[in-house]
């Protein structure tokens, strides 16, 4: 299996422009996990979804931050308009279905800065 | 909402030495997970531990769960280069699959 996948590795944008970030979940697992990570704040949970469906979104910043899973295998992470204190390395994670605690598996990360 | 503290913050041992980093949770935990990131990488999953007093190990990395379930220690025996990295203690608190809660890491290095 690839793992999880991430896109763009890398991105650099300026301030005020829409940014997308996509994740490809491990195929078979029906929970998807976005989180954030910075300096100040360590890694925190941003949204998750089950079967496609967003459970919770409680840790999504503010009304700039939208994510969707249109299907099983894509999700989108989306910033507009970005500013400078987006700047992050956000991550994907997968798990798949089972009984109790499954074990989430991480993508390589999206490295963005906002200039 | 669950607080995780992770110790030492950072660590700086010699090659060959051991070295514990702990994780310590304001509530019981129903499942404590233990990530390693290296340097602009994601992160790996190591193990994760459910029952108190659980102990697990891989290779020369050993974790442990208190009986209360509240404290994880993980513990590296004879360290190597290749253990340089962030370590990550998560927490579930949920019973299920929810997201975690994750420490804010400890950084490692090991001095050749």
């Amino acid at each position: 299996d690839a793992g999880v996948i991430q896109s763009p590795r890398h991105e650099v944008t300026e301030m005020g422009q829409e940014v997308t970030l996509r994740c490809k979940p491990i195929s078979g697992h029906d929970y998807l996990f976005w989180y954030r990570q910075t300096m100040m704040r360590g890694l925190e949970l941003l949204i998750y979804f089950n079967n496609n469906v967003p459970i919770d979104d409680s840790g999504m910043p503010e009304d700039r931050f939208s994510a969707k899973m249109p299907n099983a295998s894509f999700s989108t992470l989306k910033i507009q308009p970005s500013e400078p204190r987006d700047s992050a390395v956000y991550f994907c994670a997968s798990s798949r279905p089972g009984q109790g605690i499954e074990t989430q598996y991480f993508g390589p990360g999206t490295r963005l800065l906002v200039l | 909402s669950q607080e995780l503290e992770q110790s030492p913050q950072s660590l700086i041992v010699q090659e060959g030495k051991n070295l514990t980093i702990n994780c310590t949770s304001s509530k019981t935990l129903y499942g404590l997970y233990w990530y390693k990131q290296k340097y602009g990488e994601g992160l790996i999953f190591l193990m994760m531990l459910q029952k108190g007093g659980e102990e697990k190990s891989h290779e020369k990395i050993t974790a442990k769960l208190d009986e209360k379930k509240q404290q994880s220690s993980l513990h590296i025996t004879a360290s190597q280069p290749s253990h340089a990295g962030i370590y990550l203690c998560g927490a579930d608190t949920g019973g299920g699959a929810d997201g975690l809660t994750f420490g804010k890491g400890t950084h490692l290095i090991i001095q050749p």
